[in-house]
């Protein structure tokens, strides 16, 4: 069974970091690219990032660019992303994803890691 | 960006009734579109990808049409489990975007 289970959500002040992980089994992790999506109440889903499957490619939302970090350590089975100068408007559920390809939908997703950014 | 938009964002339903959703793309996106639900507290499930392709192990009922800028998601007979939120993504070019939702809720 696909799993994927997030963590590293937590309540950071503006222009402070956060790193989270995202531990995936029940697939052979290295075989696929994989995704940061983030839901606001108000903005609705936003794709955030993604990477390939040896991590030498990675794609950004702008927003997020120069910012945020997205890798992976395909030993650990794990999917990271660091988060730099945040701001109140990276508040968000933080959803990591499995991706079928290099620019596709994502078939499995996990139970998300609440990040709120306030003082 | 391509912008999404879904119509519309709230619709209320019977169970046995058939639902339809819209979703309409700001510039071409081939077929390059997926669905999801997704519940309360709980992450995206995919249903339909590439238009009209259904994920594995998503009811028949469900089924997804169009291509270009004009995509519906079609429930053939709403079923108690369907009460849900329900997004379009289009994934023809980056960034990746979705549609702001459509809720289906129990009339």
């Amino acid at each position: 069974e696909v799993q994927l289970v997030e963590s590293g959500g937590d309540l950071v002040q503006p222009g402070g970091s956060l790193r989270l992980s995202c531990a995936a089994s029940g697939f052979t992790f290295s075989n696929y690219w994989m995704t940061w999506v983030r839901q606001t109440p108000g903005k609705g889903l936003e794709w955030v990032a993604n990477i390939g499957q040896d991590g030498g490619e990675e794609n950004y939302v702008d927003s997020v660019k120069g910012r945020f970090t997205i890798s992976r350590d395909n030993a650990k089975n794990s999917l990271y992303l660091q988060m730099n100068s945040l701001r109140a408007e990276d508040t968000a559920v933080y959803y990591c994803a499995r991706s079928t390809g290099w620019r596709t939908y994502s078939d499995y997703w996990g139970q998300g890691t609440q990040v709120t950014v306030s003082s | 960006d391509i912008q999404m938009t879904q119509s519309p964002s709230t619709l209320s339903a019977s169970v046995g009734d058939r639902v339809t959703i819209t979703c309409r793309a700001s510039q071409t996106t081939g077929a390059w579109l997926a669905w999801y639900q997704q519940k309360p507290g709980r992450a995206p499930r995919l249903l339909i990808y590439k238009a009209s392709n259904l994920e594995s192990g998503v009811p028949s009922r469900f089924s997804g049409s169009g291509s270009g800028t004009e995509f519906t998601l079609t429930i053939s007979s709403l079923q108690s489990d369907d009460f849900a939120t329900y997004y379009c993504q289009q994934y023809s070019s980056f960034p990746l975007t979705f549609g702001g939702g459509t809720k289906v809720e129990l009339k």
